[in-house]
């Protein structure tokens, strides 16, 4: 099947820094990338949907200045917590889709932050 | 925003029994995506079902859809303790773009 892979899969940083996130789609191009942040135990929450080659699609509620979100190519989508403080720690997976907008979405393992 | 409620939250069985999980959904969807999700990792694809179809069969996996009661289920079968785990349901609405919207989950215990 389609795999999606994250990097780093941890991080932790100090607050006030800021820390990027990289999505990729190792064997397929991936025209839409989402990023979700999962708080523990909790179920997923959608922050914003990444086009190729487009700005990204933020959820209500999400900041966009404090969550950057590129999508360079078919295969890449970065997420980049800007000034990054202890309440964004959490869990953020990025999915990418193959095809039309009612196909599944390949979602990669996770990236841990942790913000001191 | 969460669409999906899950039935039970937590769900603990002995190895050979089955397990069945419900969500329930509020609005018109076009399929409903079925995932499973161990403890710190990523969530694995495990079944889609259409708005068009009421049933299917992956391995030991049974879904149903009934779109008139706007709930889906999952049933695993002879479960084993590599099925423990948390399950989540996730929704693809017709207006929503493709956007999946996830229920709250249900965590899964086999014990041996």
């Amino acid at each position: 099947g389609a795999v999606v892979s994250q990097h780093p899969s941890r991080v932790i940083c100090k607050s006030g820094t800021s820390v990027k996130i990289e999505c990729r789609s190792l064997d397929f191009q991936a025209t839409t990338m989402f990023w979700y942040r999962q708080f523990p135990k909790k179920s997923l929450m959608l922050m914003a949907t990444s086009n190729e080659g487009s700005k990204a699609t933020y959820e209500q509620g999400v900041e966009k200045d404090k969550f950057l979100i590129n999508h360079a190519s078919l295969t890449l989508s970065t997420l980049t917590v800007t000034s990054a403080h202890p309440e964004d720690s959490s869990f953020y997976i990025c999915s990418a889709r193959l095809g039309g907008r009612y196909n599944e979405q390949f979602f990669g393992p996770g990236t841990r932050l942790t913000v001191l | 925003s969460q669409q999906g409620e899950e039935d039970p939250q937590a769900l603990s069985i002995q190895e050979g029994e089955n397990a069945t999980m419900n969500c329930s959904y509020k609005t018109s969807i076009n399929n409903l995506q079925w995932y499973r999700q161990n403890s710190g990792r990523g969530l694995v694809h495990l079944i889609l079902i259409r708005s068009n179809e009421r049933e299917k069969h992956s391995g030991r996996l049974r879904v149903t859809l009934d779109t008139s009661k706007k709930s889906s289920s999952l049933l695993i079968t002879a479960s084993r303790a590599a099925d423990t785990a948390s399950y989540f349901c996730a929704t693809v609405p017709t207006d929503s773009w493709g956007k999946l919207q996830f229920g709250a989950g249900t965590q899964v215990v086999v014990t041996p």
